[in-house]
Order: structure tokens, then C-alpha cells, then sequence
């Protein structure tokens, strides 16, 4: 069974990088034939999907977020990463990392605990 | 963007009743339409995706149906421990631009 683990700081000044990890373990990232994904809620937005990368490193974001977001895959540490640049308070939520099982590519079977981040000077 | 409107945001249900749960897409998504329940303080947990399918060890009480714009997910029988949010998502595009509903919180009433 998958696990996923989100880390990071959790208090960001504004205008400053919000940088998040979710470690995997019970599977293989390169071993994988679906996207792993970044998450994010908020009670103004509620649940928001940030993007996708691929093993590969093939990568897709939320159009909305594009110019600010860059997610990125360490295979060796089975690991993959989000950066989210020139935050403001309306990135403050509670980050999640998720992926897909073997059951449809396209939807979340397993999730991280979530990483509460607050933008605040 | 496809925009899910999840109606009525929130249900007032007795347990032992029959939940009935709504998400409509601003534009036709096909049968990609995936639901979700988050209890308090937890992640979200897939229920149902292909608007039907039932995910791994959900229980037969759990059931989904629609296509096109109009999905609807059913609890027959409710237990306590469903009482909580609920969550449509859409995976039409792709590129994939994934969308979720603002949810349903179902409460005991």
C-alpha cells in the first residue's frame, strides 16, 4: 500500500518561495505508470489541483498557477517536490500530495496527511 | 475551466436514510467524474470514479451514476461514521486541467 508524506516549512513570508516534499514509500516512483500530483484546500477555493509530473518528469500545472508553480521528481530519493514562487496570503492551505492507484490514472487513491502552510510577515 | 456545482451544500440526514448528493458540470465531462469524502482533519478519500465505479473497499452502499453534466452519488443507508464532506471531481481535459466541486457536508439530523 502506498504511503505519502508531505514536508516543509510550515509558515511562509509573502513574496518569499513556498517549498513543500512528499516522500513515497510501499511503492516506486520510477516504477509507476501514472502522474503524482499536489493538491491544495482552502476554505476560500476549497480543494484545488496544483499539478502533475510523471516519473519521466513530464509535467502539467493548473493553468491558473502556471507562472508561479514548478513541480520536480528525485527517483533516487523517491521523492517529488512543489515550489511556489512570490506567495501571498491567498496560498495559505493545507497542501496535499497524492496519486493515483492502479485504478484510473486520472483520480487520487492515495493521499498524503496534508501540510497546513500559512503565508504570514 | 470546467466549473462542478455540487448542490445542496449542505444535507440534513437521519441515520439509517437514504443520501442523495449532486454535482453538475458546466460543460459535458463524459463519465470522468470521481467523488470523494473527507471526514475532519483528513484527507480526502476517492469513493467513486468512472461516475460508477466503486474504488477499492468502499462499501456497496456507497453508489454513483450520470454522464454528461448531471452526477449523482448515493448513500442508501447512512452509517455514522459518513457523515462528513463530500467531493466531485472532473478529469475531462487533457492536458489535464482537473477541477473539484465546492462539496456537500452531510450532517445528522
Amino acid at each position: 500500500q502506498l504511503q505519502l508524506l508531505e514536508s516543509g516549512p510550515g509558515l511562509v513570508k509573502p513574496s518569499e518561495t513556498l517549498s513543500l516534499t512528499c516522500t513515497v514509500s510501499g511503492g516506486s516512483i520510477s516504477g509507476s505508470h501514472y502522474y503524482w500530483g499536489w493538491i491544495r484546500q482552502s476554505p476560500e477555493k476549497g480543494l484545488e489541483w496544483i499539478g502533475s509530473i510523471y516519473y519521466s518528469g513530464t509535467t502539467y500545472y493548473n493553468p491558473s498557477l502556471k507562472s508561479r508553480v514548478t513541480i520536480s521528481v528525485d527517483t533516487s530519493k523517491n521523492q517529488f517536490s512543489l515550489k511556489v514562487d512570490s506567495v501571498t496570503a491567498a496560498d495559505t492551505a493545507v497542501y496535499y500530495c497524492a496519486s493515483p492507484g492502479e485504478l484510473d490514472p486520472n483520480v487520487f487513491d492515495f493521499w498524503g496527511l496534508g501540510k497546513m502552510v500559512t503565508v504570514s510577515s | 475551466e470546467i466549473v462542478l456545482t455540487q448542490s445542496p451544500a449542505t444535507l440534513s440526514v437521519s441515520p439509517g436514510e437514504r443520501a442523495t448528493l449532486a454535482c453538475r458540470a458546466s460543460q459535458s465531462v463524459s463519465r470522468n467524474l470521481a467523488w470523494y469524502q473527507q471526514r475532519p482533519g483528513q484527507a480526502p478519500r476517492l469513493l467513486i470514479y468512472g461516475s460508477s465505479r466503486r474504488a477499492t473497499g468502499i462499501p456497496a452502499r456507497f453508489s454513483g451514476s450520470g454522464s454528461g453534466t448531471e452526477f449523482t452519488l448515493t448513500i442508501s443507508s447512512l452509517q455514522s461514521e459518513d457523515f462528513a464532506l463530500y467531493y466531485c471531481q472532473q478529469y475531462n481535459n487533457w492536458p489535464p486541467a482537473w477541477t473539484f466541486g465546492h462539496g456537500t457536508k452531510v450532517e445528522i439530523k
